[in-house]
């Protein structure tokens, strides 16, 4: 099957620290991807894991442990042009990306 | 200019009608993706192409068509449009050389079937 979860909405303050939780259950796996989508834009790619740990890039991180089936993003020092959806999204055995619904982030002043 | 074109980029049309959406890319990519994506739902692949002889069904073919008329060109086709195919479509390329092979993303189509 293909599941894969991660919440609906976050809220979050200017200049602080979020972390955006994704699970997902399958038999095969190549990686797994974090995009960034801004309303009415298209997704933008932010991140890849396909070894456990951490990847660091810049303000943004994002975590994989494949024998737990989860992955998280984290965002420091949050500004405003944040505000975004953040979609999770899994490489199958077919080399095809299964799509989280994505979480709407919000950060305010 | 953008790497990845989508046209139109809005559309209303009727139920029944035969719809074309376009796409074209400039980033000399092999793999090229139709998806489509509703409110509250991911996105959903629709039809894939891994190069100009290979045309691959998604999750959700039904009711869809498409054409890959060169390595720069992908064409999904509703053949008779139907109400529930009204979303945000859109389309995307990757890289098979790199090791992520990210997908790059048009600016969409919205659809509108009435």
């Amino acid at each position: 099957g293909q599941n894969i979860d991660q919440p609906t909405e976050m809220t979050a303050t200017e200049g602080a620290i979020v972390q955006i939780n994704c699970t997902y259950q399958t038999s095969g796996f190549n990686g797994l991807f974090w995009y960034q989508q801004h309303a009415g834009e298209a997704p933008t790619f932010l991140s890849y894991n396909v070894l456990d740990g951490l990847e660091e890039k810049g303000r943004f991180s994002s975590f994989l442990s494949r024998s737990k089936g989860y992955s998280y993003l984290l965002l420091k020092e949050l500004q405003m042009k944040d505000s975004a959806s953040y979609l999770c999204a899994y490489m199958d055995s077919n080399y095809q990306l299964i799509w989280g619904a994505g979480t709407k982030l919000i950060i305010k002043p | 200019d953008a790497d990845v074109t989508q046209t139109p980029r809005n559309r209303i049309t009727k139920t029944g009608k035969r719809i074309m959406l376009e796409c074209s890319q400039t980033k000399g990519h092999d793999r090229m993706y139709w998806y489509r994506q509703d409110p509250g739902l991911g996105l959903r692949l629709i039809y894939y192409s891994f190069d100009v002889k290979d045309i691959n069904k998604g999750e959700i073919s039904d009711g869809y068509s498409v054409s890959r008329q060169a390595q720069a060109k992908f064409s999904l086709s509703l053949e008779s449009a139907i109400p529930n195919q009204t979303a945000l479509y859109f389309c995307a390329t990757s890289d098979l050389e790199r090791e992520s092979d990210e997908q790059f993303f048009g600016p969409g189509t919205r659809l509108t079937v009435l």
